[in-house]
């Protein structure tokens, strides 16, 4: 079965500076995605950041850039210029998709809470 | 597209009563989860289904627990009878593996949860 790990329950980050969540999953399949969902005090599940694992480039979303290491099984995402809207729980997750189509649900990490300080 | 509706937002209830919760998908999606989140356990996927079959239902804790999907834009998850231990905000989610990837294939966008509790 694939299991998701993030490390750290909780960061702390300076408004406008950068800070970096890490993620570790481990699996035995080769195709697959990996996601990073963001989940503010209201609750909303909300999607940051996606990396198929067949592609090398890593992923980018204005502020919000991936370090993909397919060989380590880690994935953790970087915020710059932290901004007091980005505090939040995030979410690492895993995807594993079938090679004749189709896919599984998606396999959640614990979460890390993120705080930003003004 | 109004996103995944889910309902009720919140229920309060009584140990013993049944529980349904309802679920609207995005159109024209053919995946639909359901998860359920507590402080403990964190996020577990229960059930989902593909084309309104269910794929997998390992994750549904007991029998108390059952889940429908009667045509492509509803499902129920119903908890009959519920339990204390049953409180939790549960998620419906769905997506499709058919759209074009840059339009965001096999992504899951989630509804607002429905919040349960049972006293």
């Amino acid at each position: 079965a694939q299991t998701v790990t993030q490390s750290q329950p909780e960061m702390s980050v300076q408004e406008a500076e950068t800070v970096t969540l890490s993620c570790t999953y481990d699996t035995s399949e080769s195709d697959y995605y990996l996601f990073w969902y963001k989940q503010p005090p209201s609750r909303q599940m909300i999607l940051v950041i996606r990396q198929e694992a067949y592609k090398q480039q890593n992923a980018t979303e204005n502020r919000f850039s991936v370090n993909f290491q397919k060989a380590a099984k880690s994935f953790s995402l970087k915020i710059s210029d932290s901004q007091l809207g980005d505090a939040a729980m995030y979410f690492c997750a895993y995807r594993h998709m079938y090679s004749g189509g189709g896919a599984d649900g998606l396999t959640f990490g614990k979460g890390t809470h993120l705080i930003i300080q003004p | 597209d109004a996103g995944v509706i889910q309902s009720p937002r919140h229920e309060v209830t009584e140990m013993g009563q049944e529980v349904t919760l309802r679920c609207k998908p995005i159109s024209g999606h053919d995946y639909l989860f359901w998860y359920r989140q507590t402080m403990m356990r964190g996020l577990e996927l229960l059930i989902y289904f593909n084309n309104n079959v269910p794929i997998d239902d390992s994750g549904m804790p007991e029998d108390r627990f059952s889940a429908k999907m009667p045509n492509a834009s509803f499902s129920t998850l119903k908890i009959q009878p519920s339990e204390p231990r049953d409180s939790a905000v549960y998620f419906c989610a769905s997506s499709s593996g058919t759209l074009p990837d840059l339009s965001g294939a096999n992504v899951l966008t989630f509804g607002a949860g429905s919040r349960l509790t049972v006293l």
